[in-house]
């Protein structure tokens, strides 16, 4: 696997199921991110990995969890999630600051999440 | 909070032909970064092109090119040639050169017509 890869590419689940999304990255990056995105609406930028160290959370609500048990995978836990919930998640690593600058961010694929 | 506006939600070129994409932002800073990424159908989205606000000569890649106006804070996209590969959601972006954020707008999509 190269570059960011993100699983399941799918997922449809009822408002009180718990699933996890999962982020991996092969590319020696140090920063991973969570984004979501909507129709219509700028990507929303949900939290903020550097060296494992959750550096920023963008209001978001506490049914999504996330997890980075290391620098090459993160994790987006989701439970009693609401309808509006649904959307495209994406994953993203860059360098870390001070070393991002104007170092790009790689995304994986998404995840399309559908609740019900 | 910076912006990133994109005024065009979609734009439409034949195939050959040149297009040039909009995009605003608003900042008070005089370093940062900005960007155009393509997000193709079902795809994974990819940096297409880079400018770094210090750089007066605007930055090219090939069939892509950007007209970076600083002091009207615009960005814009030139895709000359335009193949049928083209075809996707061109978001732009802005990053200051600290900090992990980066400023999306809310996109274009391009259609290329045979």
């Amino acid at each position: 696997e190269t570059g960011v890869t993100q699983t399941p590419r799918h997922l449809v689940m009822g408002m009180t199921n718990k699933k996890s999304l999962k982020c991996e990255q092969h590319l020696g990056h140090n920063a991973m991110y969570w984004y979501k995105q909507s129709a219509k609406k700028p990507l929303e930028l949900m939290f903020v990995y550097s060296l494992e160290e959750r550096v920023e959370n963008n209001s978001v609500p506490s049914r999504f969890s996330p997890e980075c048990p290391n620098s090459s995978h993160l994790f987006l836990h989701l439970h009693t999630l609401q309808p509006e919930d649904s959307a495209l998640y994406l994953c993203a690593s860059s360098y870390r600051q001070p070393f991002t600058r104007g170092n790009e961010q790689f995304f994986g694929p998404g995840t399309r999440l559908t609740v019900l | 909070a910076q912006t990133v506006t994109q005024s065009q939600p979609e734009m439409s070129v034949q195939e050959a032909e040149t297009v040039t994409l909009s995009c605003t932002y608003d900042t008070s800073e005089s370093d940062y970064y900005l960007f155009w990424y393509k997000q193709p159908p079902s795809r994974q989205m990819i940096l297409v092109i880079r400018q770094e606000a210090y750089k007066q000569q605007n930055a090219t890649e090939n069939r892509f090119s950007v007209n970076f106006q600083k002091a009207a804070k615009s960005f814009s996209l030139k895709i000359s040639d335009s193949q049928l590969g083209d075809a996707a959601m061109y978001f732009c972006a802005y990053k200051r050169p600290t900090g992990n954020q980066f400023y999306f707008g809310t996109g274009t999509s391009l259609t290329v017509i045979p």
